[in-house]
C-alpha cells in the first residue's frame, strides 16, 4: 500500500490566479495520477505523471492549464492556472502501488471566486 | 463517456442485511475491475478487485461477482455495518470511474 498526503487541503482563490497542489507519497511509485471530482460527479482523470517524462493528459485537459511536475518517485505537483469558477472542484492525487489498485490522497478542495 | 454505469445513485439497507451494489460496463476489453469506497472529505480507498478471467472474488464481508456475458458486476457486503456507509465507485481502469452509489446502513 501507499500513504499519500496533499497540500493544501483546501483553498479559496481569486479568478485569474494559479494554485499549485503538492502530493507526497511515502514510498517510491512509478505511476502517479491527478484527478478532478466536481460537485456531484465522479472522478475524472486529468493526467498521468511518470517520473522522468512529460505527463500524459486526457482528452479535454491541456498542459498550459494544468502543468504537472514529477521530479522524483515520491512527489508530484499539479498547478491549476488562470483559474475560473468552473475550476472549483476537489483535486485528488493518486499512485499505483500494486498490480492494479490505486491509493489516493485526501484531496484538495478548491473554490474559485 | 458512459463506459461505466452505476445506475443506483443511492442505496439504504438495515444493519446486518446484505448490500448489493451494481455496475454495468460496455467495453469488453477491460481486464480487471476495482471497487473503491469513499468517505466524505477523504480520498477513495481501494476495497476489492476482480480479474476478468474470474467470476468471483471474496475478501471477508466483501464479495465481487463478474458476469462477463452481461457486462455486469456487483459488490456484495454481508453483513452490512453502519461503518460501511460511504460512496462506492466501480472502476475498470484508472481512466474510468462509475458515478458512484451512496450506501447508507441504518443501525
Amino acid at each position: 500500500s501507499a500513504v499519500i498526503s496533499q497540500k493544501p487541503s483546501r483553498d479559496i482563490c481569486q479568478r485569474g490566479t494559479s494554485l499549485t497542489i503538492q502530493c507526497q507519497v511515502d514510498s517510491q511509485v512509478t505511476m502517479m495520477f491527478w484527478y478532478r471530482q466536481q460537485p456531484g460527479q465522479s472522478l475524472t482523470l486529468i493526467a498521468t505523471a511518470n517520473q522522468g517524462s512529460e505527463a500524459t493528459y486526457e482528452s479535454g485537459f491541456v498542459i498550459d492549464k494544468f502543468p504537472i511536475s514529477r521530479p522524483n518517485l515520491t512527489f508530484s505537483t499539479l498547478t491549476v492556472s488562470n483559474m475560473s469558477p468552473e475550476d472549483s472542484s476537489i483535486y485528488l492525487c493518486s499512485a499505483r502501488a500494486g498490480p492494479y489498485e490505486q491509493y489516493f490522497g485526501p484531496g484538495t478542495r478548491l473554490t474559485v471566486t | 463517456d458512459q463506459q461505466v454505469k452505476q445506475n443506483s445513485p443511492s442505496l439504504s439497507v438495515q444493519e446486518g442485511r446484505i448490500s448489493i451494489l451494481n455496475c454495468d460496463y460496455t467495453n469488453s476489453m477491460f481486464d480487471y475491475f476495482l471497487w473503491y469506497k469513499k468517505y466524505p472529505a477523504e480520498g477513495p480507498t481501494f476495497l476489492i478487485s476482480i480479474s476478468s478471467i474470474k467470476d468471483k472474488n471474496e475478501d471477508g464481508r466483501f464479495t465481487v461477482f463478474l458476469n462477463k456475458s452481461a457486462k455486469h458486476l456487483s459488490l456484495h457486503i454481508v453483513p452490512s455495518q453502519p461503518g460501511d456507509s460511504a460512496v462506492y465507485f466501480c472502476a475498470p481502469s484508472q481512466r474510468r470511474f462509475g458515478a458512484g452509489t451512496r450506501l447508507t446502513v441504518k443501525p
